[in-house]
């Protein structure tokens, strides 16, 4: 049982372009909301996260964009670059005094083209 | 520099043998975590461990099996009863508040020959 949805799998921007990536979760005990970005070979690395007491967050050129009543959250890269190319996980988390177990979607695969 | 580091970055198992991972951290985090990446599935929990001599499984936990003797150590075997072991092995820590991120190795790549 997945129980958060990411899409799309994979995703085609033009340098300058925004890219927007889609998350579903159905837990609504989670209260942890991370995006993860991930370069061929490495682990992932935090790259911006939200709580559900807030409806949007920017840090630099990404935005979470959060829905609570739709349990719905997004992640908007602004003026996408090529170095943005990578695989973009969502995750969730119910962390309250336990250790994040987080719970990611399957990922989308960002490529910025020239 | 204070980050959590995996060992070997590259690993090849003979079917029927068990293998044992690392993972080491230096950010004095309580908790820590072993996820198994596959291509289009995401990152799935194999085990985590929330205090030195104590770990729970997680939603993949079959034909594996982690140790948590101390605080800095987390290491994962896959035993041969892992009847697909071939992935990316990614380790993971993070305070016991679950109020801040987790940090991730930069994982072990597991393919059986």
């Amino acid at each position: 049982q997945q129980q958060v949805k990411q899409s799309p799998q994979s995703l085609i921007v033009q340098k300058g372009g925004i890219s927007i990536i889609n998350c579903a979760y159905e837990n609504t005990a989670f209260d942890y909301f991370p995006w993860y970005q991930q370069f061929p070979g490495k682990g992932p690395a935090l790259l911006i996260a939200i709580r559900p007491d807030v409806s949007e967050k920017k840090e630099g050129r990404f935005t979470i964009s959060f829905n609570k009543s739709a349990k719905q959250f997004s992640l908007h890269i602004m003026d996408s670059q090529p170095g943005d190319s990578a695989t973009y996980f969502c995750a969730a988390s119910i962390g309250t005094g336990t250790a994040s177990k987080l719970t990611f979607g399957t990922g989308t695969r960002l490529q910025v083209t020239l | 520099d204070g980050g959590i580091t995996q060992s070997p970055k590259y690993l090849f198992r003979k079917e029927g043998q068990n293998v044992t991972l690392s993972c080491e951290q230096n950010l004095n985090h309580d908790a820590m975590y072993w996820y198994r990446q596959d291509p289009g599935q995401g990152l799935r929990l194999i085990y985590y461990s929330q205090i030195v001599n104590d770990f729970q499984k997680g939603d993949i936990a079959e034909g594996y099996s982690v140790s948590r003797e101390k605080k800095e150590s987390f290491p994962l075997t896959v035993t041969s009863a892992q009847k697909n072991p071939t992935a990316f092995y990614l380790c993971a820590s993070s305070s016991p508040q679950g109020r801040t991120e987790a940090f991730f190795g930069q994982g072990t790549r597991l393919t059986v020959v």
